[in-house]
């Protein structure tokens, strides 16, 4: 069954350093999504990127946050200058079509982010 | 703006009861619904969806959810619980049109206990 992989599964760094996390969707769907939890609290979604560009993007996801497809395979999640409030699980997405047809989103296994 | 709320923050049940996890949601359009669950160390998964059709949507190992639209209602059931199905459920929707983004619930934790 085709999945979601994201990597690392686990990420250490201290403040104010840069982290990039991976992520490779389904090979064919064309919508992408970002979202994180933080410990306790629920799954809020960062970004959805479709066609080389950003889609949607939430109040969170603010000037410190970048996305890209560098490849047409991997899809990255770069944090510039991290801060302690990053700390989350951060969940990559994918889905084949968009809302209007419905179709559900599959979840990679998350990248835990540990910022000191 | 959306909003989902899921009413039972951590329910404790014996294997062999039946489960009822409230989901109410807010908005004035048409949405997708989705119950996604959780195991401990793993990603979320998706139970079951309602996209249109019969509220009565049935899903994986035995779930089951009904739309009740009315109500903005989207409850999950499944009449008897196993150890296995110890996890964190979340209720999620999105617009059909428009913001394609899901926004979920808080979560429940349910614990089965043999």
């Amino acid at each position: 069954e085709p999945e979601v992989t994201q990597t690392p599964s686990h990420q250490v760094t201290q403040m104010g350093q840069e982290v990039i996390l991976r992520c490779v969707p389904i090979s064919n769907h064309l919508y992408f999504y970002w979202y994180r939890q933080i410990l306790g609290q629920k799954v809020e979604f960062l970004v959805s990127f479709y066609n080389n560009e950003i889609s949607e993007k939430s109040e969170i996801f603010d000037d410190q946050f970048s996305v890209e497809r560098p490849d047409g395979s991997n899809f990255t999640l770069k944090i510039r200058s991290t801060k302690l409030e990053d700390s989350a699980m951060y969940f990559c997405a994918s889905s084949e079509r968009g809302g209007e047809t419905g179709t559900e989103a599959f979840f990679g296994q998350g990248t835990r982010l540990t910022v000191v | 703006a959306q909003s989902v709320s899921q009413h039972n923050h951590h329910v404790i049940l014996s294997e062999a009861a039946s489960l009822e996890l409230g989901c109410n949601y807010s908005y004035g359009g048409t949405v997708n619904l989705f119950w996604y669950v959780q195991y401990p160390g793993q990603h979320l998964q998706l139970l079951l969806k309602y996209f249109s059709g019969d509220p009565l949507v049935k899903g994986i190992k035995g779930f089951e959810a009904e739309f009740i639209k009315s109500k903005f209602s989207f409850n999950l059931r499944k009449p008897s619980v196993q150890w296995s199905d110890t996890a964190e459920y979340f209720c999620a929707v999105n617009a059909r049109t428009g913001r394609r983004a899901l926004t979920f619930g808080s979560g429940t934790r349910l614990q089965v206990q043999p």
